[in-house]
């Protein structure tokens, strides 16, 4: 299958700092990416969706000034958390397809700890 | 917001057992249902997009069924394997004049004893 890279795997940092993590998808072009988050115990949560070139959507109840997404190429999208809080440490998890309902290809997801 | 349950949440079965678990959906506004499988410590897999009412697909000795009047679709494995252990997610896209919405399941955890 399609390969998917996520980086970085691991990320500590303190309250009030932001962070970004790239998703890239390595051998095709992925014209839409998804952002998942997952709370311990519970299912991935779509975050938003992005194409290629045009604003992400947002689930409702996700903060679009909280959660930057830019997806400015077919291989890369990025989810900046901007001045992360203890409460924004989670998993989170992209995705890549050919579309927003085709198969999606995931990353191996980064664990973001806010001190 | 869409109520997307699967079950059981955890299954334990013996090598060579067959096994099903069920994913359970929204019947409005379907427009596909992905499964995918997740093994710990490594990326979600996808097994199988659907579309079509009474689709059915197979790889391997995974199969799974779709029932898209009644909102469901079956995960089926014949004879597990050890490395068949992993939490299998389904997943379900609604779509309509207004856009679309994309939601997982909770999973089901598979443990095959060897």
């Amino acid at each position: 299958g399609a390969v998917v890279s996520q980086h970085p795997s691991w990320v500590i940092c303190k309250s009030g700092t932001s962070v970004k993590i790239e998703c890239r998808s390595l051998d095709f072009q992925a014209t839409t990416m998804f952002w998942y988050r997952q709370f311990p115990k519970q299912s991935l949560m779509l975050m938003a969706t992005s194409n290629e070139g045009s604003k992400a959507t947002y689930e409702q109840g996700v903060e679009k000034d909280k959660f930057l997404i830019n997806h400015a190429s077919l291989t890369l999208s990025t989810l900046t958390v901007t001045s992360a809080h203890p409460e924004d440490s989670s998993f989170y998890i992209c995705s890549a397809s050919l579309g927003p309902q085709e198969t999606q290809y995931f990353g191996p997801g980064t664990r973001l700890l806010v001190l | 917001i869409l109520n997307v349950e699967q079950s059981p949440q955890s299954l334990h079965v013996q090598e060579g057992d067959s096994t099903n678990f069920t994913c359970s959906f929204p019947s409005s506004n379907f427009y596909a249902l992905h499964w995918y499988r997740w093994e710990t410590a490594k990326s979600p897999e996808a097994l199988f997009v659907m579309t079509l009412n009474g689709d059915e697909k197979k790889k391997g000795r995974i199969s799974a069924t779709l029932n898209t009047k009644e909102g469901y679709s079956y995960l089926y494995i014949k004879g597990s394997q050890p490395e068949d252990s992993a939490t299998y997610l389904c997943a379900f896209l609604a779509r309509d004049n207004y856009g679309q919405n994309f939601v997982f399941g909770p999973g089901t955890r598979l443990s095959v004893l060897p």
